[in-house]
């Protein structure tokens, strides 16, 4: 069965700290790995990873994916009040005509 | 730019009542879905669509219902509703349905079944 997990469930940091989110996946026929942020409403889309070791970066946000250890981080530095959020990582699968499979997301509080 | 419109934001239903979630898109996009968000869960695909006329089922189908009779819209229903699809509903489109499309999300409607 498709699963992702991410870790950890929940986190409460500084502004200014750096912070690390974690997932790991088990889905037969990989076809990409997705980050989106959601903040009440819908979540939008931050990244998408198809290769390992290449990183992409936006800002302060930075990830990269490893296709021999399935799993993926998602760093951001110099967290802000407004990185509040839930972070929720996608693996796309074959199954379902390639359908989403979501991870129960990481709840990150910026606290100033 | 309307992106993927969802209405209504938030319901509350009686178990046993039936209602239609609306989604419509204006990005022409062939690929449609519905997913459920739940608490320590994820979001968990209900139905999708590739294109207007063809529908097909997700991993979590029962109690929904879907149609699409046109590219823009792809609506949801609850047949007769339970207090176990107490959710909050995402609409989500792309392009097509292919690696590497991402997908584009409504801003959800929070579904409350008592």
């Amino acid at each position: 069965e498709d699963k992702v997990v991410q870790s950890p469930l929940s986190l409460v940091v500084h502004e200014g700290d750096t912070v690390t989110l974690n997932c790991s996946y088990e889905v037969t026929n990989f076809r990409s790995l997705l980050w989106y942020k959601q903040e009440k409403k819908a979540p939008t889309f931050l990244f998408m990873l198809t290769s390992s070791g290449i990183e992409k970066k936006s800002g302060r946000l930075s990830s990269i994916l490893d296709k021999k250890e399935l799993f993926s981080i998602l760093n951001i530095t110099a967290t802000q009040t407004g990185d509040s959020a839930v972070y929720l990582c996608a693996v796309e699968a074959r199954e379902y005509g390639n359908k989403l499979v979501f991870g129960a997301g990481t709840i990150l509080r910026v606290k100033s | 730019n309307a992106g993927v419109t969802q209405t209504p934001k938030f319901q509350v239903l009686k178990t046993g009542q039936s209602m239609t979630l609306q989604c419509a898109q204006d990005m022409n996009h062939e690929y449609m879905s519905w997913y459920r968000q739940d608490p320590g869960m994820g979001l968990r695909l209900i139905h999708y669509s590739v294109g207007a006329g063809i529908t097909d089922q997700g991993e979590v189908p029962n109690g929904y219902n879907v149609s699409r009779s046109t590219t823009e819209d792809f609506p949801l229903r609850l047949l007769s509703a339970a207090p176990s699809q107490t959710s909050v509903y995402f609409c989500a489109s792309s392009r097509i349905r292919k690696a590497n499309e991402k997908l584009f999300f409504g801003s959800g409607t929070q579904l409350s079944v008592l």
